[in-house]
């Protein structure tokens, strides 16, 4: 099946610097990632809709200034989380649309705990 | 209310039993449904997909759907102790685009 993988698995970070997280889908194009955000024993959250050589779609809620997403090319996305604060520490999980079915296929997540 | 809710559990089922997870939806014209099994600190893995109304087997897993009732559920025959985790529920809302809303799932426990 279509792999993705996130870097880093975990970061941790000083309260009001920033930290990018890179989700990459590895043997497909993915036209289409989505970015969600997990606090513990809550559900997934969609954040936004990441989508190749355009300008990323928020959801209700997500600051996009705060939450940059760019999705330079088929296989890379990248979110960062600019001036963290310890309320933005959760796990943060990519998607990317598979090659021939539509399934979404989750990258391993990545763990950000801002002190 | 919710778009998609499921009971947070937990459910303990003893090893061998079949495991029950609910969900139900608010959107109606939703036409897409997963259950994904998420163990902690991971991220969540597809388990199946239905579309259609009825029943969907795969392996020990059955789906079922309910679009009348706005009801989906997960049947796990047999369970076993590697079961245990956390189910997600998600629905691809109206609109689609592959955009899944997604429950806050029930956290199931198979005792030996």
């Amino acid at each position: 099946g279509a792999v993705v993988s996130q870097h880093p698995s975990r970061v941790i970070c000083k309260s009001g610097t920033s930290v990018k997280i890179e989700c990459r889908s590895l043997d497909f194009q993915a036209t289409t990632m989505f970015w969600y955000r997990q606090f513990p024993k809550q559900s997934l959250m969609l954040m936004a809709t990441s989508n190749e050589g355009s300008k990323a779609t928020y959801e209700q809620g997500v600051e996009k200034d705060k939450f940059l997403i760019n999705h330079a090319s088929l296989t890379l996305s990248t979110l960062t989380v600019t001036s963290a604060h310890p309320e933005d520490s959760s796990f943060y999980i990519c998607s990317a649309v598979g090659p021939n079915t539509g399934e979404l296929f989750f990258g391993e997540g990545s763990r950000l705990t801002v002190l | 209310q919710k778009e998609v809710e499921q009971n947070s559990g937990p459910l303990s089922v003893p090893e061998g039993a079949i495991a029950s997870l609910n969900c139900t939806y608010s959107d109606r014209g939703s036409q897409s449904f997963f259950w994904y099994r998420q163990y902690s600190g991971k991220s969540p893995e597809l388990i199946m997909f239905i579309y259609s109304n009825g029943d969907k087997e795969d392996g020990r897993f059955t789906a079922q759907l309910n679009k009348a009732s706005q009801y989906v559920s997960l049947l796990i025959r047999d369970s076993q102790p590697s079961d245990s985790a956390t189910y997600l529920c998600a629905v691809e809302l109206t609109g689609g685009g592959n955009k899944l809303t997604f429950g806050t799932g029930t956290q199931l426990k198979v005792e030996l």
